[in-house]
């Protein structure tokens, strides 16, 4: 079973600032995938980055890198210079290995609120 | 592309009726889910399928069915809705191809209130 815990119900930060938001899992495949995604308030949900378990490097995207320490099953979201538009629900996600069906487990989620 | 679209976007339903929402995908997507929302608990998967005329069992798949017959289309039904099925509903897909990122890509959401 694969299980994802984000420990920070909600976060303040000042805008221009980096914002670090912890995601820790556990899983017993040898093979998967870890997703940060952005629910703003809007509601929709928006893929930010992606880091496979074997993959060499910490996955970036513009301002969003991600912080992979795969002895330690951690994935924390590094957000810099943040924007008023950053304020959201930010949830980390887990895949599986490529047989498991595709199925995303969530964590509970973390609001960040930008302040001006 | 449409990409991932749902009806209705709001439902209020009574207790012990049924219901079918919608979810359709344009992008040829193999993979389908459906996911639930509630406060606190992040999203957890009701049923998904790989494809036509496959589907399985997610998290919390009791008082839910479905059924997939298109490639395009994975309708999720309540057979008798009740209050504690009060959540935002969210149907996703993506490619299931074994290599690469194959994020799932989210429909907008259908908030369903059961009273």
């Amino acid at each position: 079973a694969q299980k994802i815990t984000q420990t920070q119900p909600g976060m303040f930060v000042q805008e221009k600032e980096a914002v670090t938001l912890d995601c820790t899992y556990d899983t017993s495949d040898p093979s998967y995938g870890l997703f940060w995604y952005k629910q703003p308030s809007s509601g929709e949900m928006i893929f930010l980055i992606y880091q496979g378990s074997y993959d060499q490097q910490n996955a970036t995207e513009g301002r969003y890198s991600l912080n992979f320490q795969k002895a330690r099953k951690s994935a924390n979201l590094v957000i810099s210079a943040s924007q008023l538009g950053d304020s959201a629900m930010y949830f980390c996600a887990m895949r599986g290995s490529f047989s498991n069906d595709y199925k995303l487990s969530f964590g509970a989620g973390t609001t960040v609120t930008v302040r001006a | 592309n449409a990409g991932v679209t749902q009806t209705p976007k709001f439902q209020v339903l009574k207790t012990g009726q049924s219901m079918t929402l919608q979810c359709a995908q344009d992008m040829n997507h193999e993979y389908m889910s459906w996911y639930r929302q509630d406060p606190g608990m992040g999203l957890r998967l009701i049923h998904y399928s790989v494809g036509a005329g496959i589907t399985d069992q997610g998290e919390v798949p009791n008082g839910y069915n479905v059924s997939r017959s298109t490639t395009e289309d994975f309708p999720l039904r309540l057979l008798s809705a009740a209050p504690s099925q009060t959540s935002v509903y969210f149907c996703a897909s993506s490619y299931s191809t074994g290599t690469g990122t194959n994020e799932q890509y989210f429909g907008p959401g259908t908030r369903l209130t059961v009273t």
